[in-house]
């Protein structure tokens, strides 16, 4: 089946302590993009990626780092969470190009304390 | 900076009933027009696309129009369904792949 997966789908945390939320697709998509959505503000993006080793940033980019070694891959770094970090986040995935549609992930909802 | 809104922010209708959602979007600039579906505790579910060369797109009981000039999306739902209740949400795609949402309409259809 075509998906994206994320893990973990919950997760509560501590300040400070770094974490990573890992995300794969299975449809050799070049495309890769990262959201987060809160109350009042929706789904912005925080990090895309264009292709292997190719990543740029979003809207809201403090705090965060991605990485795409792999195509598959594009896992999501919070190397010091804050609490203000708190959301609900979602991966997606694209064929190359524009107009070809998005495939999101199930989320994974942060808590961080 | 592309804006994208969307009224209503909730909408309550009973079952059998035709209903129509709105996005707006500030920069006509787009390459297309998006309507996800979200279900409580779940991801995105894409229901329709729109390129800018055109003006509707029709999936069974749902149809998306664009305005580009105006700056306008609407989605149709006919003859609405207690299964249809979820949350919407337009994006309009501009280069780079940039994907900016709307808040949602958040839709009830009560039985």
């Amino acid at each position: 089946e075509a998906q994206v997966t994320q893990n973990p789908r919950y997760l509560i945390t501590v300040t400070g302590k770094k974490l990573t939320v890992t995300c794969s697709q299975n449809m050799n998509h070049e495309y890769m993009s990262w959201y987060r959505q809160d109350p009042g503000l929706g789904l912005r993006q925080i990090y895309y990626s264009m292709n292997v080793e190719v990543t740029d940033k979003g809207d809201v980019p403090e705090g965060y780092k991605v990485s795409r070694k792999e195509k598959r891959n594009f896992p999501l770094i919070l190397e010091s969470p804050s609490p203000n970090q708190t959301s609900l986040y979602f991966c997606a995935s694209s064929p190359f190009g524009i107009n070809y549609g998005y495939t999101f992930g199930s989320g994974t909802r942060l808590t961080v304390v | 900076k592309q804006e994208v809104t969307q009224i209503p922010a909730a909408l309550s209708v009973p079952e059998g009933e035709n209903l129509v959602l709105n996005c707006s979007f500030t920069d006509s600039a787009i390459y297309n027009l998006q309507w996800f579906r979200q279900d409580p505790g779940k991801g995105l579910t894409s229901l329709l696309l729109i390129q800018s060369s055109q003006r509707e797109q029709t999936s069974g009981r749902l149809n998306a129009s664009l305005d580009k000039s105006s700056g306008r999306s609407t989605l149709y739902i006919a003859a609405s369904q207690p299964g249809d209740s979820a949350t919407y949400l337009c994006a309009a795609e501009t280069s780079g792949s940039r994907l900016t949402f709307g808040e949602g309409t958040q839709l009830t259809v009560n039985p």
